[in-house]
């Protein structure tokens, strides 16, 4: 299948500071991509979806001046996750879709942890 | 939107034996359906997918099954093994996928 990429695989930073989560897709052009967040032993909640050249849509109860989404090109889409605060601490996992319709493709997940 | 919902949370079968995970969904329009498998803090795979002109689908041990009608899509798992143990998730819907909250099955040797 195709490679999806993501980096970095673990960060650990202060409470406060913004963290930058990259996701690519190495073979093939991602016009969508998803971002999702997952705590221990639970499922993918899916928290913004985005097309390259425009706007992510959040979903509900997910802020978006807390969590900017960037698709600024067909390979590559970033997450940052600003003023991170310990509760902000999970498994961020990205997906990448060729098109409507598509399969999804995962990337290998970010584990954050704000002290 | 669409809700998944997913049962059984856990499931423990013996080696051989087979392993049956069901999923409802709730949008009408939904018309992809995926099967991922996600072993501990790693990314889910996509093990099997099934379409909604599709009633039925088979990969080697790995079955799918849609009734559109009823809303509800199931993997079958034949002659278990070891490792087949992880946590599986359904998903459901069209251009964005909702997820169901995962079977945690484990493989008894």
């Amino acid at each position: 299948g195709a490679v999806v990429s993501q980096h970095p695989s673990w960060v650990i930073c202060k409470s406060g500071t913004s963290v930058k989560i990259e996701c690519r897709s190495l073979d093939f052009q991602a016009t969508t991509m998803f971002w999702y967040r997952q705590f221990p032993k639970q499922s993918l909640m899916l928290m913004a979806t985005s097309n390259e050249g425009s706007k992510a849509t959040y979903e509900q109860g997910v802020e978006k001046d807390k969590f900017l989404i960037n698709h600024a090109s067909l390979t590559l889409s970033t997450l940052t996750v600003t003023s991170a605060h310990p509760e902000d601490s999970s498994f961020y996992i990205c997906s990448a879709s060729g098109g409507y319709n598509e399969k999804l493709f995962f990337g290998s997940g970010t584990q954050l942890s704000v002290l | 939107g669409e809700n998944v919902e997913q049962h059984p949370s856990t499931l423990s079968v013996q080696e051989g034996d087979s392993a049956v995970i069901k999923c409802t969904y709730s949008d009408s329009a939904s018309n992809y359906f995926p099967w991922y498998k996600q072993e501990l803090g790693k990314r889910p795979q996509l093990i099997i997918d099934i379409r909604s002109n599709v009633g039925e689908k088979k990969d080697q041990r790995i079955a799918v099954t849609l009734n559109k009608t009823a809303k509800h899509f199931s993997l079958h798992i034949t002659e278990t093994q070891p490792e087949d143990s992880a946590v599986y998730f359904c998903a459901a819907g069209d251009n964005d996928m909702r997820f169901g909250a995962g079977t945690r099955l484990t493989v008894k040797p």
